[in-house]
Order: structure tokens, then sequence, then C-alpha cells
């Protein structure tokens, strides 16, 4: 079955400290792959996707986005936490044959203590 | 200005009912979704609309039936609700039928049926 998993429910860090949100997916074919961002009580916001060429994607607010092919993985990174950035985190993933599949990872919130 | 807006923003409602959410894009896009969140909050897609052509995802109940009037709006109509309803519902849409395309989503709505 083809699925996303995030394997860390919650991840803390210091503010001003780096962070990773893992993300892998086991997805048939090279599917798209995106970050998108809940705040509470709001909607997703995108943070940045992976579609072809540097697998180093940059996106939205610092973030970044690292896509290894052999590892089926796409993890968020950020360089230096701020406080702002707790929030909850998706993975998801687009295979490129069947537009109504977008399969979300369980989410993972990111808790950045000042 | 809101780009994805969705009303009502919260739904309380008996189980047997039947109840609508409204939404209205203002990005020019011409694809639009529906997805729902549960408790746990695992997303899942529900539909897709682009251009009058619904592609429905076979694991939704025809209970939930999407009507768009004009490309700008895309509404949720379910009849009888049922207590496994409640979840949080988002709207979404996207430029094109593409699937590297970026998804824009709306606040969400949430759905409680007692």
């Amino acid at each position: 079955a083809q699925s996303v998993a995030q394997p860390e429910d919650q991840v803390n860090v210091a503010e001003g400290n780096p962070l990773t949100v893992k993300c892998t997916y086991s997805v048939s074919g090279n599917p798209y792959l995106f970050w998108y961002v809940q705040y509470p009580n709001r909607g997703l916001q995108f943070l940045l996707k992976y579609i072809t060429g540097d697998n180093l994607v940059k996106g939205s607010y610092g973030f970044e986005a690292e896509f290894n092919k052999s590892q089926t993985s796409f993890h968020l990174k950020k360089p230096s936490a701020l406080v702002s950035d707790s929030a909850l985190y998706f993975c998801a993933v687009r295979p490129k044959n069947n537009f109504n599949k977008f399969y979300f990872g369980s989410g993972t919130k990111l808790n950045v203590k000042p | 200005d809101t780009a994805v807006s969705q009303t009502p923003k919260y739904l309380v409602t008996q189980m047997g009912n039947d109840k609508s959410i409204k939404c209205e894009q203002n990005l020019g896009h011409d694809t639009m979704y529906w997805y729902k969140q549960d408790s746990k909050k695992f997303l899942k897609i529900m539909f897709s609309y682009n251009n009058k052509e619904l592609i429905i995802n076979e694991t939704v109940p025809n209970r939930f039936s999407p009507k768009s009037p004009d490309k700008a709006h895309l509404n949720l109509h379910i009849n009888s609700l049922e207590l496994g309803d409640s979840a949080v519902y988002f709207c979404a849409s996207s430029q094109t039928m593409s699937f590297e395309e970026t998804q824009y989503f709306g606040p969400g709505t949430r759905l409680l049926v007692l």
C-alpha cells in the first residue's frame, strides 16, 4: 500500500538550534513531494515542494527540504529555529499516475522553546 | 483578502440532518478540492473538481456530494449526517489540474455531529 510516514509525533528544539522533521514515503514512481504547515485553528499553508532537479529545495520562512531518492525521504530542515515556527507540519506525496491521490503524513508537531 | 474562504467556520448539528459547507476561491484557479481531517489530524482527499469534471474518491460515501455553481465555488453537501462525519473539512484550490501544482487551503470548517 502506498503511504507517507512521519515517524515523530512531536519534535522539540530550542530556539536558535537547527531542526529536522522527518518524512519517508512508499509511493510508486517518482512522485511529487510537498511540505505544508498548519497553525492552530488554521488551514494548511504551503512551504515547499520537490518536482525535479536539485535535491535541496528551499521554501518559505527559511525552510528547506532534502530529497533522497535511495532512501525515499524528504526531510524538512531549518538551520535556526524560531518560536514562531511552532506548528503542525505535514509531508505530502502525490503520485504521477492518479490525480485523486494525494497522500499526507500523520503530521509532526514542532515545539520550539525560547 | 482571503484567497480560499469557507463558511461556516463551525457547524454543530444532529445526526440525520442534511448540511452544506460553502467554499469560494478568488485566485482564478481551475481546480478545487475537498479534504477531511479527522481527530487524529489525518488528512484525506475526498474530491477533486476541474471545469465541471468531478473526480470522485471511491472511498467517500455517496451521502457526500460536491456541487460547483461556477469555477470559483465548490460546495459540499452532506446528507443524513452520522457521528463519524465529525471532522474538520478543508477546501483547497490549485491553478490547474497538473500534479505538481501547489494547493491553497481554506481555514477549515469544524463539523460536530451530535
